[in-house]
């Protein structure tokens, strides 16, 4: 198993400038998470997902959007890119609730 | 609101001390309690979790914590560091019902040292 797999691995965005975090998890995994991390401040939720069809939005949804048409995939959206989504971020996945969290390598975005 | 507090941003031990890093939490209801490690430019890996069976848990690379609901602390020890522990360490916590979300804290980077 590939576990959770997130692309790309860096990107460097211009303000204003729209893209799309992918990540994708084999272990048929119902729970889907995507996290930001900046330095000090440990990682925030931004969206998650229950299952396919199912989003709800976390702690720091605001500049962001996903959806989940299928198990495997939960796509992070990035409408207009500002230097405040500068980050670490995270894709997570988890079998049932109140069990761990399987986190991908995640991506480093710069927007400048 | 949940939140999970770690004392310490940095801790720096000698190789072969003791490792003690602190961890409480705040809820009134039983928490589910993580910790994550994480090596430089490298996603987070779990060390151990308590799931409200044992307080006493054990986790990979020598690591164990201690549930104490008293003190709604969850602190990780090590009896003796190693220079491959450094990394980052988090404390996570997530409750029934919650679809597992987690709650971390803002993390304790460790440095070892000869």
């Amino acid at each position: 198993n590939a576990g959770v797999t997130q692309t790309p691995k860096f990107r460097i965005l211009k303000i204003g400038q729209s893209m799309t975090l992918q990540c994708a998890q084999d272990m048929n995994h119902n729970y889907m998470y995507w996290y930001r991390q900046d330095p000090g401040m440990g990682l925030k939720l931004i969206y998650y997902s229950v299952g396919a069809g199912i989003t709800d939005k976390g702690e720091v949804p605001n500049g962001y959007n996903v959806s989940r048409s299928t198990t495997e995939y939960f796509p992070l959206r990035l409408e207009l890119a500002a230097p405040s989504q500068t980050s670490v971020y995270f894709c997570a996945s988890s079998y049932r609730t109140d069990n761990e969290q399987f986190f991908g390598p995640g991506t480093r975005l710069t927007v400048l | 609101a949940q939140s999970v507090t770690q004392l310490g941003s940095h801790v720096s031990v000698s190789e072969g001390a003791l490792v003690l890093l602190r961890c409480n939490y705040s809820s009134s209801v039983p928490p589910y309690l993580f910790w994550y490690v994480q090596y430089p430019n490298q996603g987070l890996q779990l060390l151990l979790k308590y799931t409200s069976a044992a307080t006493l848990v054990k986790g990979i690379n020598g690591f164990e914590a201690e549930f104490k609901k008293s003190e709604t602390s969850f602190h990780l020890t090590k009896p003796s560091a190693h220079m491959s522990d450094a990394a980052e360490y988090f404390c996570a916590v997530s409750y029934t019902g919650t679809a597992s979300k987690l709650t971390f804290g803002t993390g304790t980077r460790l440095q070892v040292t000869l």
